[in-house]
């Protein structure tokens, strides 16, 4: 059982730089989103999609992109990366009647 | 907009001891509500749900009620264990529409100690 499954898990860019954190989940989930996780902040919804061809943008979607062109893969693009956007990331999937997270192993981001 | 109030931590403990995380919430509708754990190093799991009021969650003797009087949503073991040492988190999600998109306090970690 896979799961969500997200990499890579630790990831370090220069100021500027772009990259691309992957996931994907093999649960046949509808809804897939993207969080950061920040000390004493909890976790804040970056993106969010509800299907494939569908993407709309969280609390804190400044600097990222995402697209949904599969129901099992969704990318979240980092396109010049700040300082500030070091944190944790995790992405997950959910299915309609539950509102249940089901959460990727995270991906550690150090911006320099 | 929705949001999620926990008790500030860290919260430290003896083993065997009782265990309460507060957790309020703002919501408009009838939400879904959520405990996750985190242990060190991982991502999040579930630990339990309730998803209508009055409705009591539980798993691995944690247990939590849906108040919807009260808007509260407390997270209670009667004897904790050093295996128990995490960040736990309370949700709140809709399960229809806007299902995954949840709203998180800001976590409570959780020591035990022997």
């Amino acid at each position: 059982n896979a799961g969500v499954t997200q990499t890579p898990k630790f990831q370090v860019l220069k100021t500027g730089q772009s990259m691309t954190l992957q996931c994907a989940q093999d649960m046949n989930h509808e809804y897939m989103s993207w969080y950061r996780q920040d000390p004493g902040m909890g976790l804040r919804l970056i993106h969010y999609s509800v299907g494939a061809g569908i993407t709309d943008q969280g609390e804190v979607p400044n600097g990222y992109n995402v697209s949904r062109s599969t129901t099992e893969d969704f990318p979240l693009r980092l396109l010049s990366a700040a300082p500030s956007q070091t944190s944790v990331y995790f992405c997950a999937s959910s299915y309609s009647g539950s509102g249940e997270l089901f959460f990727g192993e995270g991906s550690r981001l150090t911006v320099l | 907009g929705n949001s999620v109030t926990q008790m500030e931590g860290p919260v430290t403990l003896s083993e065997e001891a009782f265990l309460t995380i507060n957790c309020t919430y703002t919501a408009t509708g009838y939400p879904s509500l959520f405990w996750y754990v985190q242990y060190p190093g991982e991502g999040l799991q579930l630990l339990l749900k309730a998803t209508k009021a009055d409705d009591k969650g539980s798993n691995k003797g944690f247990e939590a009620t849906y108040r919807k009087e009260t808007t509260s949503f407390h997270l209670e073991k009667g004897s904790v264990q050093v295996s128990d040492s995490a960040v736990y988190f309370c949700a709140l999600s809709d399960r229809y529409g806007n299902a995954g998109k949840s709203t998180f306090g800001d976590g409570t970690t959780l020591t035990v100690k022997p």
